[in-house]
């Protein structure tokens, strides 16, 4: 069974601070998807990673794919209480696994207090 | 956002009773997604379509069906709801099985 394990599951921070969210698996993912969910709403994508080694930018959040394309990282730079939510990463399997689904982490649970 | 609608979004219901989950898409994709998510577990796949009438089984299946007769609709059912189906579900669509999907804004049900 495939699995992506995110840490730290719960991560409670004062605004302005930095932090960062890994996703890690012994599977290579042909791509991963970074996602942020609000109470009483759906998952929405953030970012989609492709290549290993890949970093990409959104204002103050830098993703990176590892080099491998086994892990992944959301850092948060002077994170802001509208930054509060639940993370998941997600990654299409190389191999096909999952029947070919995304495989979804279960998630980091972010409180940035003011 | 993507056009996905899910209803109801509420409901309660009591054990042994059927429920039907819909959700509705406006973006013509051709994959589509029932997901439950509980504390502690994520979000876990129940049943997922590639095509009208074309469906197969996620991680926890049992105890659900589902159906697709147009590529609009997907329609989850809890035959006979038990407890331990109390949760949030989640539709989502996407082009392909290893694309981005776009999920709707959830049904949260309790079964008593």
């Amino acid at each position: 069974t495939q699995l992506l394990e995110q840490s730290p599951q719960f991560l409670s921070i004062q605004e302005g601070e930095n932090l960062t969210v890994y996703c890690n698996s012994s599977s290579v993912f042909s791509s991963l998807q970074w996602y942020r969910q609000e109470p009483g709403e759906g998952p929405v994508l953030l970012v989609t990673v492709v290549t290993g080694g890949e970093v990409k930018k959104l204002k103050r959040l830098t993703f990176q794919f590892g080099d491998a394309r086994k892990d992944s990282s959301l850092h948060i730079t002077a994170a802001q209480t509208g930054d509060t939510g639940l993370y998941l990463c997600a990654g299409a399997d190389i191999g096909g696994g999952s029947q070919g689904n995304l495989i979804f982490g279960k998630g980091t649970k972010l409180s940035v207090k003011p | 956002d993507a056009g996905i609608t899910q209803s109801p979004r509420h409901k309660v219901t009591e054990t042994g009773t059927p429920v039907t989950l819909r959700c509705h898409q406006t973006e013509n994709h051709r994959y589509m997604y029932w997901y439950r998510q509980d504390p502690g577990h994520g979000l876990r796949l129940i049943h997922y379509s590639y095509g009208v009438k074309d469906t197969d089984k996620g991680e926890v299946s049992d105890g659900y069906s589902v159906s697709r007769s147009k590529t609009e609709d997907f329609l989850l059912t809890l035959e006979s709801a038990t407890s331990s189906q109390t949760s949030v579900y989640f539709c989502a669509i996407s082009r392909d099985p290893q694309e981005p999907q776009h999920f709707g804004d959830g049904t949260r049900l309790s079964i008593l």
